[in-house]
């Protein structure tokens, strides 16, 4: 089955700066990436996700990058404010007749004022 | 449009008691997916359901259990509870086709004593 390994683990970064959190996967039949964040005692919520025809994808200031050879892919935020402190997970999916997303082990973003 | 929505948001039960989790997805979506979110493993799934059809399952005791009913709402029941249970149980909804956005509710927490 899928394997997705996610690093680092935690992310300390100062106001301002840039964040970037990487991903591998091991199927390479996989064509969905989606990253969610999660805030405490939340559930995951979507913030960019990324389809295997594409290479990369921009939203404002978070964007997310696909290597397929690689098998990696990673997202960047920008201009990081204190409210993007959350636990950010990326996914992978394969299509077979479902889709099923198998999750990274989440990585503990803290930007500081 | 309304989000995901899971009852109850608390539970403690005892070992060996069982329990049944409630999820209303998005209007519209046909698929629920199920997760178990714990410190140790992370986010896992649990069961997939379609049109009142279960099309994936995860690698977990037969003890869970889920089932969908026609208007695309889904319960989950976990028997025989363990102190190993203890988690935060989460159901996500999508449309059901390939590489569809998942939508995740807030989640069940759920306390084995």
């Amino acid at each position: 089955g899928e394997n997705v390994e996610q690093h680092p683990s935690t992310l300390s970064v100062q106001e301002g700066d840039s964040a970037v959190i990487k991903c591998t996967y091991s199927d390479s039949a996989s064509n969905y990436f989606p990253w969610y964040k999660q805030e405490l005692g939340k559930g995951p919520q979507l913030i960019i996700d990324i389809r295997s025809n594409v290479g990369e994808k921009k939203d404002q200031r978070i964007a997310v990058t696909l290597n397929k050879t690689a098998k990696h892919f990673s997202l960047h935020i920008t201009e990081t404010q204190p409210e993007d402190s959350a636990v950010y997970f990326c996914a992978a999916s394969t299509w077979e007749g479902y889709s099923t997303l198998t999750f990274g082990k989440g990585t503990m973003l803290l930007v500081s004022p | 449009k309304a989000g995901v929505t899971q009852t109850p948001r608390y539970l403690i039960k005892t070992r060996g008691q069982q329990v049944t989790l409630s999820c209303s997805p998005i209007s519209g979506h046909r698929s629920v997916s199920w997760y178990q979110q714990t410190p140790g493993q992370g986010l896992q799934f649990l069961f997939e359901y379609f049109s009142e059809t279960q099309r994936n399952k995860g690698n977990f005791p037969g003890r869970f259990s889920g089932r969908q009913f026609s208007n695309s709402r889904s319960e989950m029941n976990v028997s025989t509870l363990e102190l190993g249970d203890s988690a935060l149980y989460l159901c996500a909804s999508s449309f059901g086709g390939t590489s569809d956005t998942q939508y995740f509710g807030p989640g069940t927490r759920l306390t084995v004593l």
